[in-house]
Parts: structure tokens; C-alpha cells; sequence
């Protein structure tokens, strides 16, 4: 099957500017997820969505940070205006949502190489 | 809340060593643990995983034992490769009444095995 697709690979921006990220999940995955890593450290959930519906985006700084997925597929996360800490990997990931869910790995796409200057 | 913790790394190994890889977690509810590991450049990947308390995930050699009593989900290995040297993540999903699950990460251990 094919993989968690995502794009661009690498970004770099100066502070205050815009980005958009693009990440489209495996086929039939319902759940969808972004995560942020920062250098040297595990993977941190800003949102969940299931289908299109947003499942949990307590971690998300919603001042600047926003995500849809509008048709419950592919999904864009979207910072606006960045800031220097926000330089980090942000690393898309779907599953199954089918049954006993919580046993179903995640799987991740390559991720997105973000660095704000 | 939900935690993972796991051994602070690096990691170095000469090839063919014995690997331990420590994970204990904390978790509302009742988890379903994972082993996950990141190559240079890339996303994370499924290596292992366990449901239930003692069951045993094992993948490439690599296994891990579902301990609730210590709350705990150690990586070994009995031999490594120079091929194995990635970053390690333990990593902890529950059930969310969306029957969603909600995942929880370590903060990886990067391992090193040298030739």
C-alpha cells in the first residue's frame, strides 16, 4: 500500500511569515494526526481528526496555528505567522479507525523539515 | 495524564552486543504499547507492539514484554547490527470514546552500533 504522502520535505521562512503543510494519509484511514518534533525529543499531538470531524486539538496553538480536512482525506496544517520555535519536524500520521482502534499503529509520513530564521 | 519515559541515550554498541532500551509509562485506562523506530530523514516506523499485559511484540530480532506489574515495556535485542542504529521511540495509545485512541510518545533513545 502506499505510505503517508506528505510536502513539502523541507521549508525554511523567515519569522512572521506563513506556511502551509500537505499531508495525505493512508488509503481508508479514517484517523489522521499531526504531530510536531522538536530536535531531540518524541513526537508531540497538536490535532487529531477523525474523518473530518477534529477529535482532540487541545495541544494546538490556535493563535497561529490551524489545520482542516475538509473532505476527510487529505489534510493541511497551517502557521501563520511563524516564530522561531516553531522550527521543528511536523510529521503527519493516519490509522485505522475500525474496531478496537487503540491497538492499530500509526503510521507516519516523512515529515516536513521546518526552519523559521 | 498519559507519560512515557524512557532510558536517556545515546546509546553506543560495538556490533553484535546485547541491546536493552528501558521504557516505563504511566496511563489512565488500560494502553496498548509500541515500539517505533526513526532512520536519518525519515518518519517514524512500527517495529513492535503488545495489547495486553504479558504479551510479547517481537520484530527483527528485536522484543519487547507488556509488563502492567512494573508498568514497564523494555527493547532488547540480543545481538545488534550496524544497520539497527536509529532513534527509538516507546510510545502508549488508549481508547478516546471516538474509538480514535490517543497516542503518547517517549522522547526517543538514539542508539549507535559500530562496526
Amino acid at each position: 500500500e502506499a505510505g503517508v504522502a506528505q510536502s513539502p520535505r523541507y521549508k525554511i521562512i523567515e519569522k512572521r511569515q506563513s506556511v502551509a503543510f500537505w499531508c495525505n494519509p493512508i488509503s481508508g484511514h479514517a484517523t489522521l494526526y499531526w504531530y510536531q518534533q522538536i530536535l531531540g525529543q518524541g513526537p508531540k499531538l497538536l490535532i487529531q481528526f477523525q474523518n473530518n470531524g477534529v477529535v482532540d486539538d487541545s495541544q494546538l496553538p490556535k493563535d497561529r496555528f490551524s489545520a482542516e480536512r475538509l473532505k476527510g482525506v487529505d489534510s493541511t496544517l497551517k502557521i501563520q505567522p511563524a516564530k522561531l520555535e516553531d522550527s521543528a519536524v511536523y510529521l503527519c500520521a493516519s490509522s485505522h479507525s475500525a474496531g478496537r482502534t487503540h491497538n492499530s499503529p500509526l503510521h507516519f509520513g516523512n515529515g516536513t523539515r521546518l526552519t523559521v530564521t | 495524564g498519559n507519560s512515557v519515559t524512557q532510558m536517556e541515550g545515546p546509546v553506543t554498541l560495538s556490533e553484535e552486543a546485547f541491546l536493552t532500551i528501558n521504557c516505563t509509562y504511566t496511563a489512565t485506562g488500560y494502553p496498548s504499547l509500541f515500539w517505533y523506530v526513526q532512520y536519518p530523514g525519515e518518519g517514524l516506523q512500527l517495529l513492535l507492539k503488545a495489547t495486553k499485559a504479558d504479551d510479547k511484540g517481537s520484530n527483527k530480532g528485536f522484543e519487547a514484554t507488556y509488563r502492567k506489574e512494573t508498568t514497564s515495556f523494555h527493547l532488547e535485542k540480543g545481538s545488534v547490527q550496524v544497520s539497527d542504529s536509529a532513534v527509538y521511540f516507546c510510545a502508549l495509545r488508549i481508547p478516546i470514546n471516538t474509538n480514535a485512541g490517543k497516542s503518547t510518545f517517549g522522547d526517543g533513545t538514539t542508539l549507535t552500533v559500530k562496526p
